[in-house]
């Protein structure tokens, strides 16, 4: 079944250092794609998605495109601060799951 | 307005029993579906349902089970529980199955922690 696969936290990172969280996916079809960000004590919040191949979602300052010939969808952000520091998630829509997702990548940020 | 709302947040139960969990999803959203987040599996699809038909199952064995309301709010229901069972479940809401794109995306709950003892 489709999958995707992020790579392995954690990520520590000082304040204004540049981010990037790998993501690839296997999937039929070119699914949407999706960054979740998990705050402590939180539920997810969806921080951006793209619903297309050379698509870019951004924000709060984050990136990530859609690449398809790299199954692809890597999150970056040009200088993080303490308060990014959470677990991103990717994620797609994938058969019947409304959802299916990576393993999460815990980032912490360090003033 | 109101996102959505999950109660309890936090539960302690004995190995045995049985608990349920509520979601209020946002307001005008029909579909809701259930996650299940541990730290060794992550975060597994459990159901989903939409205008109280449950229109998708995750792979969790029968003593997983939901339900849906007319008003949309969800319950799902553990029986017996094992310690495995410890997680943190999460609901999220969508107006999939709305006339939305499919891409549309779903608004998450803050979870009920579940601990089992």
């Amino acid at each position: 079944g489709d999958s995707v696969t992020q790579m392995e936290g954690p990520v520590t990172l000082s304040e204004e250092a540049f981010l990037t969280i790998n993501c690839t996916y296997t999937a039929t079809g070119y699914p949407s794609l999706f960054w979740y960000v998990q705050y402590p004590g939180e539920g997810l919040q969806l921080l951006l998605k793209a619903t297309k191949a050379d698509d870019k979602g951004s924000n709060k300052g984050f990136e990530a495109t859609y690449r398809k010939e790299t199954t692809s969808f890597h999150l970056e952000k040009g200088s993080v601060q303490v308060s990014d520091s959470a677990v991103y998630f990717c994620a797609l829509p994938s058969g019947n799951t409304p959802l299916v997702f990576g393993k999460g990548t815990r980032l912490s940020v360090i003033a | 307005k109101a996102g959505v709302t999950q109660t309890p947040r936090y539960l302690i139960k004995t190995r045995g029993q049985q608990v349920t969990l509520s979601c209020s999803p946002i307001s005008g959203h029909r579909s809701v579906s259930w996650y299940q987040q541990t730290p060794g599996q992550g975060l597994q699809f459990l159901f989903e349902y939409f205008s109280e038909t449950q229109r998708n199952k995750g792979n969790f064995p029968g003593r997983f089970s939901g339900r849906q309301f007319s008003n949309s709010r969800s319950e799902m229901n553990v029986s017996t529980l094992e310690l495995g069972d410890s997680a943190l479940y999460l609901c999220a809401s969508s107006l999939k199955g709305q006339g939305v794109p499919a891409n549309y995306g779903y608004t998450f709950g803050s979870g009920t922690r579940l601990t089992v003892v």
